[in-house]
């Protein structure tokens, strides 16, 4: 089985400020992905970043960029240049390769973009 | 992304009246839809996985009578809340996956609350 673990429940940044969120997972799988999703107020699921565990390099997406450390099963999440819509809750996901594959996620962290 | 079509977005529905709630993949085909409940600023559970045409599998703890899934097609679920209870209010969100594609698509989520 598998486990996620975001052991921070809320962290604070300033805006234009950047901010890094932790994960940590454990598993006996070789080929998996691993994400972090947002859920703003509205309790939209969103992608904002996806990571295929054969890939070494970092996965970035314009402000958005993973910390990805196989050996260590650490994958932690960098938003550069915060912004006030960044507020939300974060959840980093687990998913093995496959279909009918379900999502392990963490219990997610709460992040306040102050102004 | 693909796009996960849920309605209704928010329901208040009588004790000991059922609800039904729909997921709609519309532009590719879910051979597997996850139903997930969420409890205000926790992390998202599952409650079960349907794949098309086959009885859903629920997760442990999840009573298959009270909530009924069905999925009929690859592009439609439902979750039906059978005799619902004010202990039942939650907010429940769908995710599709396609065949080839390890990564699961959300819908909006329902916000039920049952009176």
């Amino acid at each position: 089985a598998q486990t996620v673990t975001q052991s921070q429940p809320e962290m604070s940044v300033q805006e234009a400020e950047t901010v890094t969120l932790s994960c940590t997972y454990d598993t006996s799988e070789n080929n998996y992905y691993l994400f972090w999703y947002k859920q703003p107020p509205s309790r939209q699921m969103i992608l904002v970043i996806r990571q295929e565990a054969y890939k070494q390099q970092n996965a970035t997406e314009n402000r958005f960029s993973v910390n990805f450390q196989k050996a260590a099963k650490s994958f932690s999440l960098k938003i550069s240049d915060s912004q006030l819509g960044d507020t939300a809750m974060y959840f980093c996901a687990f998913v093995r390769t496959g279909a009918n594959s379900k999502l392990t996620f963490g219990k997610g962290i709460t992040l306040s973009v102050r102004p | 992304g693909a796009v996960v079509s849920q309605h209704p977005s928010r329901v208040i529905c009588k004790s000991g009246t059922s609800v039904k709630i729909e997921c709609r993949s519309l532009d590719f085909q879910a051979t597997t839809m996850f139903w997930y409940r969420q409890f205000p600023k926790k992390s998202l559970m599952l409650m079960a996985t349907s794949n098309e045409g086959s009885k859903a599998t629920y997760e442990q703890g999840v009573e298959k009578d009270k909530f009924l899934i069905n999925h009929a097609s690859l592009t439609l679920s439902t979750l039906t809340v059978t005799s619902a209870h004010p202990e039942d209010s939650s907010f429940y969100i769908c995710s599709g996956q396609g065949e080839v594609n390890t990564e699961a698509f959300f819908g909006q989520g329902t916000r039920l609350t049952v009176v």
